[in-house]
C-alpha cells in the first residue's frame, strides 16, 4: 500500500538558518512525490517534485528536496530559512497504477526572527 | 488559466440542511480530487473522478455525502442532511494523468470551509 509519513508535527528554526521538513515513503513502483505548502486560509500550492533524474530537486522559493531511494525519503531543504516561509507543508506520493495522491498528515514550520 | 475555480469561499449553514460545493477544475484536466481538511484528521481525499467518472469514493464518509461531474468543467459535493461533525475545509484539485504527463502535480483550489451548527 501507498503511504507517505512526516515524523514531525512541528519544526522550529530561526531566521537564516538553514531548515529540513522530513518525509519518508512506501510506495510499489516508481515513486512519484511532492511538496506542498499551505498557508492560512488558503489552499495547497506546488513547491516541487521528484519524477526520475537528479536526485536533487530545485523548486519554488528556493527549497530543495532531496530523494533517496535508499532510505525511501524525500526531505524539503532550504539553505536559508525567511519567517514568510511559515506554513504548513505536506509531502505526497503518486500512486501509478491509480493516480491518486498520498498526502502525509503535514508538518508545521516555524521561522522565528 | 485562472486555476481551481471553488465556491462557496465559506457556507455557514443549519444542522439538517442540504449544502452543495461546486468546483471548476483547470481546463484540460482529466483528475479531478475532492479533498476534505480538518484539523484531527488532517487531509482526506473523499473521492476522485478520471474523465468525469468515478473512480474512487472508498473515502466519502457516509451516504448523506455524494459528488457529481456532469461535465469535464465542472463537479458538485453535496452534503444532504448536514451535520455538525461535517465542518471542515473542503478542497477540490485537478491534474492532467495521461501518457507523459502522467508525472504532474495536483492543482488545488482555496477551499470552501463550511460551518454546520
Amino acid at each position: 500500500a501507498q503511504s507517505v509519513a512526516q515524523p514531525e508535527d512541528q519544526v522550529n528554526v530561526a531566521e537564516g538558518n538553514p531548515l529540513t521538513v522530513k518525509c519518508t515513503y512506501s510506495v510499489s513502483g516508481n515513486p512519484y512525490l511532492f511538496w506542498y505548502v499551505q498557508y492560512p486560509n488558503r489552499g495547497l500550492q506546488f513547491l516541487l517534485k521528484y519524477i526520475t533524474g537528479d536526485n536533487l530537486v530545485k523548486g519554488s522559493y528556493g527549497f530543495e528536496a532531496e530523494f533517496n531511494k535508499s532510505q525511501t525519503s524525500f526531505h524539503l531543504k532550504k539553505p536559508s530559512a525567511l519567517v514568510s516561509d511559515s506554513a504548513l507543508y505536506f509531502c505526497a506520493v503518486r500512486d501509478e497504477g491509480f493516480n491518486k495522491f498520498y498526502f502525509g498528515s503535514g508538518t508545521k514550520l516555524n521561522v522565528k526572527p | 488559466d485562472a486555476g481551481v475555480i471553488q465556491s462557496p469561499r465559506h457556507e455557514v449553514t443549519e444542522m439538517g440542511q442540504e449544502v452543495t460545493l461546486r468546483c471548476k477544475p483547470i481546463s484540460g484536466h482529466d483528475y479531478l480530487f475532492w479533498y476534505r481538511q480538518t484539523m484531527m484528521r488532517g487531509l482526506e481525499l473523499l473521492i476522485y473522478f478520471n474523465n468525469n467518472v468515478p473512480i474512487d469514493d472508498s473515502g466519502m464518509p457516509e451516504d448523506r455525502f455524494s459528488a457529481k461531474m456532469p461535465n469535464a468543467s465542472f463537479s458538485t459535493l453535496k452534503i444532504q442532511p448536514s451535520e455538525p461533525r461535517d465542518s471542515a475545509v473542503y478542497f477540490c484539485a485537478s491534474s492532467l494523468g495521461r501518457g507523459d504527463s502522467m508525472n504532474t502535480e495536483a492543482f488545488f483550489g482555496q477551499g470552501t470551509r463550511l460551518t454546520v451548527v
